[in-house]
């Protein structure tokens, strides 16, 4: 069975610092995966994804992920925090299979920005 | 194009009754998931609908159930309310089975 893990439930940086929300997937074949973000009160909104290809994908709002198969991670990134960033961010996986487009998350990591 | 929307946005039941919620995906998008979101449980699937058929169940009790028009708008229905049901029931909508989901703003239930 697939299952995802977010290290961190609470991040906090200062503005202008790296961000980096990290997630581990576990899963028999490599799935897809994804990141989105959750702002107060609003649904989710994808950030990016990886389905196959380059490693490193990139999204809105400047942020990055690099999945790494060997280490079953698929990191988020951001160079420089700004205020706006301060959200809750899940990672995702589903199967490859196209059978299901069935998202299995991790439990959440809420970023905060300080001034 | 215009995001996927669910209605209501807010609804106040109380224990035994029962709730529908309507979500309408993106246009041209078939296939339509919806999850629950509470604090202890974090994100949860409970089912997966394309082409009006339910393709996928979650780990829920009979009392959740769903279905899917040939328009392909969904609702799911929450039939002898608990306390335990209050959540953010949020749907997403994809062009076809498989693909990348996209979410709606959520029905946000509070069950008293």
């Amino acid at each position: 069975a697939q299952s995802v893990t977010q290290l961190g439930s609470h991040v906090s940086v200062s503005e202008g610092a790296l961000v980096l929300l990290r997630c581990n997937y576990s899963s028999s074949v490599p799935p897809y995966l994804f990141w989105y973000v959750q702002y107060p009160n609003q649904g989710l909104q994808l950030l990016l994804k990886y389905t196959t290809g380059a490693t490193l994908v990139k999204g809105i709002n400047g942020f990055e992920a690099e999945f790494k198969k060997s280490e079953t991670s698929f990191h988020l990134t951001k160079p420089s925090a700004h205020m706006s960033d301060a959200a809750e961010y899940f990672c995702a996986v589903s199967d490859r299979s196209g059978n299901t487009g069935k998202l299995i998350f991790g439990q959440g990591t809420t970023l905060q920005v300080k001034p | 194009k215009a995001g996927v929307t669910q209605t209501p946005r807010y609804l106040i039941k109380t224990r035994g009754q029962q709730v529908t919620l309507s979500c309408s995906p993106i246009s041209g998008h078939r296939s339509v998931s919806w999850y629950q979101q509470t604090p202890g449980q974090g994100l949860q699937f409970l089912f997966e609908y394309f082409s009006e058929t339910q393709r996928n169940k979650g780990n829920f009790p009979g009392r959740f159930s769903g279905r899917q028009f040939s328009n392909s708008r969904s609702e799911m229905n929450v039939s002898t309310l608990e306390l335990g049901d209050s959540a953010l029931y949020l749907c997403a909508s994809s062009p076809q089975l498989g693909d990348t989901q996209y979410f709606g703003p959520g029905t946000r239930l509070t069950v008293l």
